[in-house]
């Protein structure tokens, strides 16, 4: 079964980096998955697409401060030159045979 | 620009029914395929519902199959969910979403509309 796992919390510092894990299930480590960003009370923002070689496919008006990266079965976002608006709930997501699904997300917290 | 509006939410007693709707622009909406998400309070997103371009091929999360149906007017430019039997545990913010390709990212998100289920 498709599945996603990603670490609840994450924090860095204003100006850092941030690296964002979400792993996909037992065999499933070939798949694609999406990033989306959830400011507090506001719906989801498509960030990227990430593919098991690494490379990306960004949504309209991404700065250049999201990038992403592959590693077996976990898809990484990393977040550089952090800033306030960057605080957020991150979800990846990923697609099977008539299916979708989520992982838990991951909320950042920019000290 | 490209936006997804949804509507049709509100409070709703348990056993009740609801019809969302999800009014799309700035695109071909019979291009794409189209897709229904919640998130319960302080809760992570959960996908429901799919439905192909055309309306032929629908999919279902097991939560709410047999409860809830996709459907969709091209004409209209509009995608909708019907939900029966709605029970306290459906009570949730309500998104749509457009599929980018076929059977790969949601890259455009509406703002969502509130579902509330009690008596």
């Amino acid at each position: 079964q498709l599945m996603l796992t990603q670490s609840p919390s994450a924090s860095a510092s204003l100006g850092g980096s941030v690296k964002l894990t979400c792993t996909l299930s037992g065999g499933h480590s070939s798949y694609a998955i999406a990033w989306h960003q959830q400011q507090p009370e506001k719906g989801p923002r498509y960030l990227m697409k990430v593919y098991s070689d690494g490379s990306h496919t960004k949504g309209d008006g991404i700065p250049d401060r999201f990038s992403a990266s592959s590693s077996g079965a976990a898809r990484y976002l990393i977040i550089s030159s952090l800033k306030f608006e960057d605080e957020a709930d991150y979800y990846c997501q990923a697609w099977g045979t008539g299916m979708h699904t989520f992982g838990g997300g991951t909320k950042v917290t920019v000290l | 620009q490209v936006q997804l509006v949804e509507s049709g939410g509100g409070l709703v007693k348990p056993g009740g029914s609801l019809r969302l709707s999800c009014a799309a622009s700035g695109f071909t909406f019979s291009d794409y395929y189209m897709t229904w998400i919640r998130q319960a309070p302080g809760k992570g997103l959960e996908w429901l519902s799919y439905i192909s371009n055309s309306g032929d091929s629908k999919y279902y999360a097991d939560s709410v199959k047999g409860r809830f149906t996709i459907s969709r007017d091209n004409a209209k430019n509009s995608l909708y969910l019907q939900m029966n039997s709605l029970r306290a545990d459906d009570t949730a913010i309500y998104y749509c979403a457009r599929d980018r390709l076929m059977w790969d990212a949601f890259d455009v998100w509406g703002q969502g509309t509130m579902v509330t289920v009690s008596s």
